[in-house]
């Protein structure tokens, strides 16, 4: 089965600054990969995503890049804020999906 | 996407009970699906819940500690039979819809068992 590995499992960045997420997957037949963001006490929010026909998508201030050739994927947040700061998951889907670690972004004011 | 709610949000239960988590889904959806999330780590599938069938298991889970019902296309719920402290953990609700199977989450249900 498919097997996602996501790096790294904390990271801490000054507000402004950009935070880069990686995942890399398995399983070249994945063609589906939306990441998530998991506040304190909520469940998880699908808040971009991205299929194996498209190199990099944007949406403001977050963004994601796929490597088919790689199989890696990454989401990049830019001009950073406090309120970004929560745990993020990725996920490679072709029918199932398959999550990510997650990585817990603290963004220091 | 359709809102999802879990009710209840949180519980704390003592061992050897068992709690039932509804989940409401504000608008008709073909799959809905049941996640773990114990503390700190990641999404676990559970089942997939089919309506108006048996709900399909993941390996490692059961229908006798894990039964889950479908009635419609609306509305599902899972039970936690017979809890240990081991199943201390985050129970979540989720569909697939929109144009591309995007998959949503609810809420949650916060579960402490003692």
């Amino acid at each position: 089965g498919e097997n996602v590995e996501q790096h790294p499992s904390t990271l801490s960045v000054q507000e402004g600054d950009s935070a880069v997420i990686k995942c890399t997957y398995s399983d070249s037949a994945s063609n589906y990969f939306p990441w998530y963001k998991q506040e304190l006490g909520k469940g998880p929010q699908l808040i971009i995503d991205i299929r194996s026909n498209v190199g990099e998508k944007k949406d403001q201030r977050i963004a994601v890049t796929l490597n088919k050739t790689a199989k890696h994927f990454s989401l990049h947040i830019t001009e950073t804020q406090p309120e970004d700061s929560a745990v993020y998951f990725c996920a490679a889907s072709r029918v199932q999906f398959y999550f990510g670690t997650g990585t817990s972004l603290t963004v220091i004011p | 996407s359709a809102v999802i709610s879990q009710k209840p949000s949180r519980d704390i239960c003592q061992r050897g009970t068992s709690l039932t988590i509804q989940c409401q889904v504000d608008s008709q959806v073909t799959m809905m699906f049941w996640y773990r999330q114990q503390p700190g780590q990641s999404l676990t599938l559970i089942a997939t819940a089919n309506q108006g069938s048996e709900a399909t298991y993941e390996s490692g889970f059961v229908i006798d500690k894990f039964p889950i019902s479908r009635p419609n296309l609306t509305f599902s719920t899972l039970t936690v039979s017979n809890m240990s402290p081991e199943d201390s953990s985050i129970y979540l609700c989720s569909d697939r819809t929109g144009s591309y199977n995007e998959q949503f989450f609810g809420p949650g249900t916060r579960l402490t068992v003692l």
